[in-house]
């Protein structure tokens, strides 16, 4: 049963990069396709931020793609997210997925870590 | 993009039915058939429940069905109990090659 962990640092000061890491436990990150990041502000919904495919590429939120940028580490079984010049709207708790099917991108969810942005 | 439009809340006793919509656009539900719903209790990260608009994934209740018509897709929750009590989210693919998630429906049990 491939297990997801979310890691990283839960307070970051406004203007700087969020920085989170995904680790693959129990399989290979290489045998699933698509690896994604999803956000949930404190309250209120769930908000896709992109998607990293085992080969490296990546797809991202319109609304967050000039400040996203996701990679994917075959050796060290994880992928991670970058979030550059955050703000108080980027609080949230940020999942990692893992499909479970084709066009199924969230069939499997870690259990999400809280990063708030203040100073 | 712009979310799905759910029902902020929805209600039921124990034993009834309960129908749950999220209206998209014809470009995204109205075009792919790749809508997927989620159970989340507080606390919890999101579960998924239904997959391609009606493919219930193992260890997922029979109670749980979804369905879809033109732009709008739905999950119904069959003799609702008090577990279900949480709230469910639809997603959807995109013309845009892209993922959106429904506003969500608080669901409570009465």
């Amino acid at each position: 049963q491939v297990q997801l962990q979310e890691s990283g640092p839960g307070l970051v000061k406004p203007s700087e990069t969020l920085s989170l890491t995904c680790d693959v436990s129990g399989g290979s990150i290489t045998i699933t396709n698509y690896w994604s990041w999803v956000r949930q502000p404190p309250g209120k919904g769930l908000e896709w931020i992109g998607e990293i495919s085992h080969n490296g590429f990546a797809n991202y939120n319109p609304s967050l793609k000039s400040r996203v940028a996701m990679s994917l580490d075959t050796f060290k079984n994880q992928f991670s997210l970058n979030l550059t010049s955050v703000t108080a709207a980027d609080t949230a708790i940020y999942y990692c997925t893992r499909e479970s099917g084709a066009y199924v991108p969230f069939g499997h969810w870690g259990q999400g870590t809280l990063v708030t942005s203040s100073s | 993009q712009s979310a799905l439009t759910q029902p902020a809340s929805v209600s039921g006793s124990p034993g009834q039915s309960i129908t749950i919509s999220c209206t998209g656009t014809s470009n995204d539900i109205g075009t792919y058939n790749y809508v997927s719903w989620f159970q989340q209790h507080p606390g919890s990260a999101p579960k998924l429940l239904i997959s391609a608009v009606s493919d219930r994934p193992s260890g997922v209740s029979y109670r749980f069905s979804g369905s879809k018509s033109a732009n709008t897709a739905s999950l119904t929750i069959s003799g609702l109990q008090a577990e279900d009590e949480a709230d469910y989210y639809c997603s959807s693919y995109t013309s845009s090659r892209t993922y959106v998630f429904g506003t969500g429906t608080k669901v409570t049990v009465l």
